[in-house]
């Protein structure tokens, strides 16, 4: 069974530009999360999608959105970049709540 | 306020070298305690799932266990390739799917 996968691996950009980070997740899973992993801090939820509707939000600037299609891939945006926003941004998957299935990531350089 | 701590924040063992890792945890409601593995700059990786007090989970050379108010990771006769961080993470029963994670122990295993 293929795993969660995100696209790309790798992002840089300048400050002030938009950045869009991609993710589909496992077969059968409806659920979408998105996590920011900045240097030094833990894991720090982000947004959750479920059925192609956002069902939660962290607390983060509305700067980040995102969205859900109907095959269950998802997508961040994150509009105008700021340097802190660097960080790898994980994405998770699940079929229901419980044990949520991660993807290798995508690290945003912000320069 | 849900909040989990994780001790100690870093642990050097010698192979062999059994110990344990801890995670404290308060949280309005426990659906579930989950540990993960995280390799530098990777996903983290899914190791167990716990759901109430008593419960015992274990994978080869580690056992995690769960109290009312905190879980143990218990690492018996580690291996070099058991470096890497351990994170662990509570999801709330109510209104919320997002898991609430800890800054994780950084282990290192010497031969």
């Amino acid at each position: 069974e293929a795993g969660v996968t995100q696209s790309p691996t790798h992002l840089i950009k300048t400050r002030g530009q938009q950045a869009t980070l991609r993710c589909s997740p496992i077969s059968g899973h409806t659920s979408v999360y998105w996590y920011q992993q900045a240097l030094g801090l833990g894991l720090q939820f982000l947004l959750w999608y479920d059925e192609g509707e956002e069902r939660n939000r962290g607390n983060f600037p509305p700067r980040f959105s995102g969205r859900q299609f109907p095959n269950y891939s998802s997508e961040l945006n994150v509009n105008a970049l700021e340097l802190e926003d660097s960080a790898l941004y994980l994405c998770a998957s699940s079929r229901a709540p419980g044990e949520q299935f991660f993807g290798p990531g995508t690290r945003l350089t912000v320069l | 306020e849900d909040q989990v701590t994780q001790s100690p924040e870093a642990l050097r063992l010698q192979e062999g070298e059994s110990s344990s890792l801890n995670c404290s945890y308060t949280v309005s409601g426990l659906r579930g305690l989950f540990w993960y593995r995280q390799d530098p700059g990777k996903g983290p990786e899914f190791l167990f799932t716990l759901y109430s007090a008593g419960e015992e989970k274990e994978k080869e050379r580690l056992k995690a266990t769960l109290t009312k108010k905190e879980s143990f990771l218990h690492i018996t006769a580690p291996k070099p390739e058991d470096s890497a961080t351990y994170l662990c993470a509570v999801q709330r029963l109510y209104n919320t799917d997002k898991l609430i994670f800890g800054t994780g122990t950084r282990l290192q295993v010497f031969p």
